[in-house]
């Protein structure tokens, strides 16, 4: 069965750091497009992060700097190392698998999420 | 700065059909189909309903189906059901480096 569970998460002061993982089974992670996809409280989603199977890596600008998508792929995992967290980044982190289509990337597998809260 | 702008909600009584609507306002969402829509419901995670515009993964209803036209992609439900109250989202191809959400649509059935 193709899965992936998030873990992590917790209470974090703001300007502090936190390791996200994603663990997938059932299909390699270092052979797809990977992304993070979050959502804060109340509101809408948010795509922060895509790791492409080549190894390219991409950053919405609001995490631009502070946050670092990588895989670590010998126990196929996907990880998000957030660093100089904000109360802005306070949300639900998901890990999305982006397959491709007729000729683009959508996200057809997506793990439960882990909750991140940022403050003092 | 490219956008997608969903309605904030719309309702249907069960039986009926609803349509969400999906507008770019970059010219890369015109010129390209891959557009495509995820349900979420309540604390839980978002669900792949539609892609690459009008196609449906294995398992979705084929009440649901989708649609484009210029710069605005659709999403339409027939058919209403209690269990289709949910969060509406989409998605499309901008550029190569990044990906966007729609600011999303409730769906409530009457």
């Amino acid at each position: 069965e193709v899965q992936l569970v998030e873990s992590g998460g917790g209470l974090v002061q703001p300007g502090g750091s936190l390791r996200l993982s994603c663990a997938a089974s059932g299909f390699t992670v270092s052979s797809n497009y990977m992304s993070w996809v979050r959502q804060a409280p109340g509101k809408g989603l948010e795509w922060v992060s895509v790791i492409y199977s080549g190894g390219n890596t991409y950053y919405a600008d609001s995490v631009k700097g502070r946050f670092t998508i990588s895989r670590h792929n010998s126990d196929n995992t996907l990880f998000l190392q957030m660093n100089s967290l904000r109360a802005e980044d306070t949300a639900v982190y998901y890990c999305a698998r982006e397959v491709f289509g007729s000729g683009w990337a959508y996200m057809d597998v997506w793990g439960k999420g882990t909750t991140v809260t940022v403050s003092s | 700065q490219s956008a997608l702008t969903q309605p904030a909600s719309v309702s249907g009584s069960p039986g009926q059909s609803i349509t969400i609507s999906c507008t770019g306002t970059s010219s890369d969402f015109n010129g390209y189909n891959y557009v495509s829509w995820y349900q979420q419901h309540p604390g839980k995670a978002p669900k792949l309903m539609i892609y690459d515009v009008s196609n449906r993964p294995s398992g979705v209803s084929d009440r649901f189906s989708g649609s484009k036209s210029g710069n605005t992609a659709s999403l339409t439900i027939s058919g209403l059901q209690a269990e289709d109250e949910a969060d509406y989202y989409c998605t499309s191809y901008i550029s190569d480096s990044i990906r966007i959400f729609g600011g999303g649509t409730k769906l409530t059935v009457l």
